[in-house]
Formats: C-alpha cells, sequence, structure tokens
C-alpha cells in the first residue's frame, strides 16, 4: 500500500523559505512510471498545482509559471522522499499544501498526502 | 492558459436522486480531464480520469462523459456520503475548476 507522509513546520515568517518534505512508502521516488507533486490549496486561489519532479533515466523538473522563480522541488533518493522549497514567501502563500503521485494507470494525481496547513505571518 | 468553468457553484439535492455537474474548458482539452471529490478536512480523491475511466475502488454510480471542452460528472443516485465538493482537472497545465459544492437539500 502506498503512502506519502508529510513533514514541515506549520509557521514561516513572511521574507523566509517555507520547507516540506513527503516520505514515500511502498513506491520508489525514482520509479519512472510516477511524478511526485506539489499542490496547494486557500481560500482565496483554490486548488493549485505548484510542481513536480520525475525520474526518466534523468530527472526532470515541472513547475507552475506563478511560483517558477522560488520554488524548487528536489528528490532524495537516500531517503526515499522529495521536498519542497517556497521561497520570499508572503501571507499569500498560507495555504494548505499537499504533495501527491500522478502515475500508472491514470497519470493523474491518485495518491495524496493528508496536507500540511502553513500560516505565513510574522 | 486553459481555464475550467464548473458549474453550478452549488447543487442542492437529496439522496437517491441524479446529479449532474459540469465542467467547461476554454479551450480543446481532448479527453485528458479527471473528476475529484473532496470531503471536509480530507485530499482531494480522484474518481474519473480520462473524462470516462473510473479509478480504482470508485463505485458504479459515478460516470464520466464528455471531450473537447463539456464535460459531466454524473452520480446516477445520490448517497449520504457523496456530499462533498466536486473538482476537476485538466492535464495540458494541471490547472483545476472552482468546485462545484453538492449538497443536502
Amino acid at each position: 500500500q502506498v503512502q506519502l507522509q508529510q513533514s514541515g513546520p506549520g509557521l514561516v515568517e513572511p521574507s523566509q523559505t517555507l520547507s516540506l518534505t513527503c516520505a514515500i512508502s511502498g513506491d520508489s521516488v525514482s520509479s519512472k512510471s510516477a511524478a511526485w507533486n506539489w499542490i496547494r490549496q486557500s481560500p482565496s486561489r483554490g486548488l493549485e498545482w505548484l510542481g513536480r519532479t520525475y525520474y526518466r533515466s534523468k530527472w526532470y523538473n515541472d513547475y507552475a509559471v506563478s511560483v517558477k522563480s522560488r520554488l524548487t522541488i528536489k528528490p532524495d533518493t537516500s531517503k526515499n522522499q522529495f521536498s519542497l522549497q517556497l521561497n520570499s514567501v508572503t501571507p499569500e502563500d498560507t495555504a494548505v499544501y499537499y504533495c501527491a503521485r500522478d502515475g500508472s494507470p491514470s497519470w493523474y494525481f491518485d495518491l495524496w498526502g493528508r496536507g500540511t496547513l502553513v500560516t505565513v505571518s510574522s | 492558459e486553459i481555464v475550467l468553468t464548473q458549474s453550478p457553484a452549488t447543487l442542492s439535492m437529496s439522496p437517491g436522486e441524479r446529479a449532474t455537474l459540469s465542467c467547461r474548458a476554454s479551450q480543446s482539452v481532448s479527453i485528458y480531464l479527471a473528476w475529484y471529490q473532496q470531503k471536509p478536512g480530507q485530499a482531494p480523491r480522484l474518481l474519473i480520469y480520462d473524462a470516462s475511466n473510473r479509478a480504482t475502488g470508485i463505485p458504479a454510480r459515478f460516470s464520466g462523459s464528455g471531450s473537447g471542452t463539456d464535460f459531466t460528472l454524473t452520480i446516477s443516485s445520490l448517497e449520504p456520503e457523496d456530499f462533498a465538493v466536486y473538482y476537476c482537472l485538466q492535464r495540458s497545465n494541471w490547472r483545476f475548476g472552482q468546485g462545484t459544492r453538492l449538497e443536502i437539500k
């Protein structure tokens, strides 16, 4: 049974870096049949896909235009997990952050973490 | 960029009734559209992918149809656990619709 376990702080100060980790069990971050995503949800922005990392003989990343200049998603093969780093946060980045897998057979987000509420405030 | 518009914003229905939810794309997405269900405090759950394929473990009362720009999610006979918010998602740039809240009448 594949599971995603999220971890990270729930409060980040403005202008600082938001960092979250998603640990994978039952699958591999290096799988060629999956990609590993971050998605957030807020009342003002709804559900918003942020980006993903995936391995197809080498590592690739895709990022949403809205956060591309501030976002880094990295795999960690030694710990079978992936991470999100969002720089220069503002209160607009307050949201519930989810990690999610897209992979075979659907190639949509078929498995989600439980979500982490991150508040940007001083 | 492709924008998804869902209608209605809220749908009030009774258990046992048939529910029809709509998702319209601003340009063609072929069949590359999915439907999700989200309950309070939970992550979204994949129901339908590629317009009409039920995801693993999804009951047969959920069905999807459409292609191009117009898509429909149908729940044939509402169960109490079906009252939730429903979102559509397109694969072109991973944009979600704004959601339809299905509430008990």
